[in-house]
């Protein structure tokens, strides 16, 4: 079955980084369109990026643009979010999803970030 | 950008209750719209796809539909399993939004 599994959160000061990573299974990883999501109890769920199945297109939520990069190890059947210049308001539970059909039918557990000095 | 607009924010509702969800767009959207599950410490679960679809392995208590700015989340009779948090979700290309959540709670 479609697996999805996050790693990488914890607590960062801000001004820090931190790489999240996604590692899939269950499905061929190289064919599907995968996006990064994040939720907070203030301002609910955030669409943060995107990367095309092949890595060549790339989108991100304005919030993030600039600091944050996502990319993609098909060979590894694995997701990456590098998050540079941390603020406290990007403290959330990162999600990485699977699109289907505009939405997403396959969610990672989540990963807390936490940005707190 | 598109607003998405969830009503009602709360719903008290008992077991076999027929229950509505509202999310209304800001602009047309037409079809491209998504309705989640979620459950506390828990991803969100994929209910319904453009507008109507319904998810492989979903109950057919839930179903959805509308389209252009105003969609609707019915779960036929509610069970024990269903009070959870609701959510919406336009796709516009590639950017998402969501709505704010509606809480289905005992009543």
């Amino acid at each position: 079955q479609v697996q999805l599994m996050e790693s990488g959160g914890g607590l960062v000061k801000p001004g820090g980084s931190l790489r999240l990573s996604c590692a899939a299974s269950g499905f061929t990883f190289s064919d599907y369109y995968m996006n990064w999501i994040r939720q907070t109890p203030g301002k609910g769920l955030e669409w943060v990026s995107y990367i095309s199945s092949r890595g060549n297109t790339i989108f991100y939520a304005d919030s993030v643009k600039g600091r944050f990069t996502i990319s993609r190890d098909n060979a590894k059947k694995s997701l990456y979010l590098q998050m540079n210049s941390l603020r406290v308001d990007d403290t959330a539970v990162y999600y990485c999803a699977r699109e289907f059909r505009g939405s997403s039918s396959d969610w990672g557990q989540g990963i807390l970030v936490t940005v707190s000095s | 950008d598109i607003q998405m607009t969830q009503s009602p924010s709360t719903l008290s509702a008992s077991v076999g209750d027929r229950v509505t969800i509202t999310c209304r767009a800001s602009q047309s959207i037409t079809n491209w719209l998504a309705w989640y599950q979620q459950k506390p410490g828990k991803a969100p679960k994929l209910l319904i796809y453009k507008a109507s679809s319904l998810q492989s392995g979903v109950p057919s208590r839930f179903s959805g539909s509308g389209s252009g700015t105003e969609f609707t989340l019915t779960i036929s009779s509610l069970q024990p399993d269903d009070f959870a948090t609701y959510y919406c979700q336009h796709y516009n290309s590639y950017w998402w939004t969501f709505g704010q959540g509606t809480k289905v709670e005992i009543k």
